[in-house]
């Protein structure tokens, strides 16, 4: 059975800092997917990753995936307010099924 | 680009009430969309996948009495929560993604479902 696991679960940090979210699953996988998700709202896709050593970035974000390792990353850049939101990586376990991670809830502080 | 809809966005009824969800893809035809279900500051737990023209895989733990999935066409798949109770009371979001490509799922605006 297919395990995703995000670290941390929850991120406090203050605008103009870098940190970096985990995301490790537990079988093989080629595809992984980043959505961010707002409260009340449904999911925006960030970034999709279907090969191993895909890299991909958009604004003050960079997603990276090591299928070797079951490991991709979502860093963040000089955080700013507006980056507050809850982010899901998922992974696609062969059948088009996403298997979801717990989630990190992101508060960038002013 | 594509699109998936769903309907209604918000509901509120009754305990004991039955209650339809809908998931539409709107410009491409889907043989396969998926249901998933968050509950509150929770991850989205997949539910079933909804095939065209034959029944539904559920997922482990999901009793398909009571979340009836009907996929009668390439566009339209509904949920259906039968006899709801309060701890159905969830934030339900379908996917969908055109049949014979690669192209990653696309996810509806989800549904609100309280049970009072």
């Amino acid at each position: 059975e297919l395990k995703v696991e995000q670290n941390p679960l929850f991120l406090s940090m203050q605008e103009g800092k870098n940190y970096t979210i985990y995301c490790n699953y537990s079988t093989t996988s080629d595809r992984l997917y980043w959505y961010r998700q707002d409260p009340g709202k449904s999911l925006e896709s960030l970034f999709v990753l279907l090969s191993n050593g895909a890299v991909k970035q958009e604004g003050r974000l960079m997603a990276s995936l090591d299928t070797k390792a079951r490991l991709s990353t979502l860093h963040i850049t000089a955080a700013v307010h507006d980056l507050s939101a809850t982010y899901f990586c998922a992974v696609d376990e062969g059948t088009y099924k996403y298997i979801f991670g717990t989630g990190t809830r992101l508060k960038v502080l002013a | 680009g594509a699109v998936v809809s769903q309907h209604p966005s918000w509901v509120i009824c009754k305990s004991g009430t039955s209650v339809k969800i809908e998931c539409r893809s709107l410009d491409f035809q889907a043989t396969t969309m998926f249901w998933y279900r968050q509950f509150p500051k929770q991850s989205l737990m997949l539910m079933a996948t909804s095939n065209e023209g034959s029944k539904a895989t559920y997922e482990q733990g999901v009793e398909k009495d009571k979340f009836l999935i009907n996929h009668a066409s390439l566009t339209l798949s509904t949920l259906t929560v039968t006899s709801a109770h309060p701890e159905d009371s969830s934030f339900y979001i379908c996917s969908a993604s055109p049949v014979y490509s690669n192209q990653p799922q696309h996810f509806g605006d989800g549904t609100r479902l309280s049970i009072l």
